[in-house]
């Protein structure tokens, strides 16, 4: 089993709606959780963070926590044809652990 | 956020050669450091974690003759690939750890092409 796991994706959803990016780890001791965006070609780039259980919001993004389920994820709301990139779950314990990421495309 | 500097973005190079990159914290000091490198439409491979003032932990498969790794300041750590070949060619990452939360601001890449 993968220590982070995503959704495989690609996903695709049309301009406007909402974007479901989900994650799953394996180590019950890991406290911190950051959601990347990465565009073609570039390095990666920090979008949220979340280190305790519910959600949090800034802007167009939701980022849920639930330690029990070991489970976070990134919601998008009113998706635009920008968002389009591959989205990076992370999880910290001790490094740094990212998952596979998810490609993501809003059409317009 | 934290700004990290990298530096060149793009080399391309006669196999054979060795080649730096340079990774800067600009406005915090780093003690740790981390190389990545990316192929083509794959996730991050951590290489190595660049320690201030020690030597570098590599990761399992990493060549650390290949790869070397220095950490010299709190703002500085270079990766240095030697004799690059061709298969050498990739997108390398660097990033330094925020404090105390973790979240990692990564480089701008450099995009390493050996001929």
């Amino acid at each position: 089993q993968k220590e982070v796991e995503q959704n495989s994706g690609p996903l695709s959803v049309p301009e406007g709606a909402i974007a479901s990016l989900n994650c799953t780890y394996s180590d019950r001791g890991s406290q911190s959780f950051f959601w990347y965006r990465q565009y073609s070609g570039k390095s990666p780039e920090l979008i949220m963070s979340i280190y305790s259980n519910g959600d949090k919001e800034d802007g167009r993004f939701t980022a849920q926590l639930n330690k029990a389920s070991q489970y976070v994820s990134l919601l998008i709301r009113d998706s635009q044809p920008s968002d389009s990139a591959t989205y990076l779950c992370a999880v910290i314990v001790g490094k740094s652990t990212f998952g596979d990421g998810t490609t993501l495309t809003v059409k317009p | 956020g934290a700004v990290v500097s990298q530096h060149p973005s793009r080399v391309i190079c006669k196999s054979g050669t060795s080649v730096k990159i340079e990774c800067r914290s600009l406005d915090f000091q780093a003690t740790t450091m981390f190389w990545y490198r990316q192929f083509p439409k794959k996730s991050l491979m951590l290489m190595a974690t660049s320690n201030e003032g020690s030597k570098a932990t590599y990761e399992q498969g990493v060549e650390k003759d290949k790869f070397l790794i220095n950490h010299a300041s709190l703002t500085l750590s270079t990766l240095t690939v030697t004799s690059a070949h061709p298969e050498d060619s990739s997108f390398y990452i660097c990033s330094a750890s925020g404090w105390p939360t973790g979240e990692l601001f990564f480089g701008e890449g450099s995009r390493l092409t050996v001929l």
